[in-house]
């Protein structure tokens, strides 16, 4: 696609409920990258994939957060048990590829995730 | 990846240069600096980049210092659509997706 997508943009959801949270990256980029932005912070990684490869996950703040991207493409991110310390908006980005100064990622609007 | 320091806020009037510093002191000679800034709440988006030599795309400047222990972007001619939080971010390009961004200036553009 043009640029970086993801759905649903917004999601409230109780505590304890499962969420999952897609992104589309820009269709020709090998890399695509998972963020949470705390209100009031910049973004921090949460883990990473190199075509379907995931080759980093240290981001990822507990067990209860997975990610996937089976086929090479769309990723999708999930919470389980989710806990209101998990609202925070989840910015997906993708790049052409990792690498030394292959510059630019690119942001897509993110998903903004409420947990009552 | 090394660490930046940024000053938390800058203004600036329109229409004039805005210089945001940036501190990288304990910088590695395999990392380069980006410059990434975000637009209300909208997704970071990326500026500019370079390893030691001054860059210029149509977006800023990018000015490293000699030692490389900081570097200065400069927008020439600040409009009031500049107003973000401005990121500086060091890293060693080999593992680029781990771009830390730390907290930012907040840049706000006077009329």
């Amino acid at each position: 696609g043009a640029g970086v997508s993801q759905s649903p943009r917004y999601k409230v959801t109780k505590r304890g409920q499962d969420v999952t949270l897609r992104c589309d990256p820009i269709s020709s980029h090998a890399t695509l990258y998972w963020y949470q932005q705390a209100l009031g912070q910049g973004p921090e990684f949460l883990t990473y994939f190199n075509y379907e490869a995931q080759p980093d996950k240290s981001g990822l703040p507990s067990d209860r957060f997975s990610a996937e991207r089976p086929e090479g493409s769309i990723s999708t991110l999930t919470i389980q048990r989710t806990e209101q310390r998990d609202s925070a908006m989840y910015r997906c980005a993708s790049s052409l590829a990792s690498g030394a100064g292959t510059g630019e990622l690119f942001f897509g609007e993110g998903s903004r995730l409420t947990v009552l | 990846d090394a660490k930046t320091t940024q000053p938390p806020s800058m203004d600036c009037a329109e229409g004039r240069a805005a210089n945001l510093p940036c501190n990288h002191s304990t910088i590695s000679g395999n990392e380069y600096v980006y410059w990434y800034r975000q637009i209300h709440s909208q997704g970071p988006q990326y500026i500019i980049h370079g390893l030691k030599n001054n860059e210029t795309n149509e977006m800023a400047s990018l000015i490293i210092t000699e030692d490389r222990k900081s570097s200065t972007l400069i927008l020439p001619h600040a409009t009031l659509r500049d107003t973000a939080v401005y990121y500086c971010i060091v890293n060693s390009g080999g593992s680029n997706y781990k771009l830390t961004f730390g907290k930012g200036t907040l840049l706000t553009v006077n009329p």
